[in-house]
């Protein structure tokens, strides 16, 4: 059965630093890992999808990079802002089956402070 | 297209009542997607349907639990004799398989069910 496990579950950073939010994997028979934004009380915002066969994706101040076979990804945000302040979710799809349902971990919450 | 829309956005009914929720995915999505997200927990899968068939159900959806897409498009979860463990988030996604290699799932705003 996967597991998905982000690891510390809350994050408090000064406004500009860069940070880093890790994600771990326990199969690494995954189709792809997506990186998810959710601010209190609401649904979730789409940040980045990693395919297997790649190594990372860029959209704008985020970046994510993949190590499928040691079953890690990172989520990297450059020089944070107060808007930042969110969730943060990874979630996997399986490899195998034609069901393409994710497993999220239990997100890390994160607080930038101005 | 405007993407996933959620109705109600909250709901509050009192244990053992009868709840319906609707999802509308994006247009052309043939994949529907339901999931459960409690407090400080990861959304967790709850069914799935491919066009109007449902191929999938998660051991989370008891028998009090019914979802229905009839033609293909919206699609409604509902949940008989509620009980107060039923409060949660109740997040509906769409994605489309076929062209699209990476079928993405995107995500409405979710339905908040408190059980009294």
């Amino acid at each position: 059965k996967q597991e998905v496990t982000q690891i510390p579950a809350a994050l408090s950073v000064p406004e500009g630093e860069n940070l880093v939010l890790n994600c771990s994997f326990t199969d690494s028979a995954i189709y792809n890992l997506q990186w998810f934004r959710q601010d209190p009380g609401k649904g979730l915002t789409s940040l980045l999808l990693i395919q297997s066969s790649q190594r990372e994706q860029t959209s704008g101040r985020l970046n994510a990079s993949l190590d499928k076979s040691s079953g890690r990804s990172t989520l990297y945000i450059a020089a944070s802002q107060p808007g930042d302040s969110a969730t943060y979710l990874c979630a996997v799809r399986p490899d195998t089956g034609a069901n393409s349902k994710l497993t999220f971990g239990k997100g890390i919450t994160l607080s930038v402070r101005p | 297209d405007t993407g996933v829309s959620q109705d109600p956005r909250h709901k509050i009914t009192k244990r053992g009542q009868n709840v319906t929720f609707r999802c509308d995915p994006i247009s052309e999505h043939n994949r529907l997607y339901w999931y459960r997200q409690t407090l400080g927990q990861g959304p967790e899968f709850l069914t799935y349907f491919q066009n109007e068939a449902q191929l999938e159900k998660s051991r989370l959806l008891s028998d009090r639990f019914s979802a229905e897409r009839p033609k293909g498009s919206f699609s409604t979860l509902e949940i008989q004799r509620t009980e107060q463990g039923d409060s949660a988030m109740y997040l509906c996604a769409s994605s489309f398989l076929g062209i699209d290699p990476y079928n993405e799932q995107f995500f409405g705003p979710g339905t908040r069910l408190t059980v009294l």
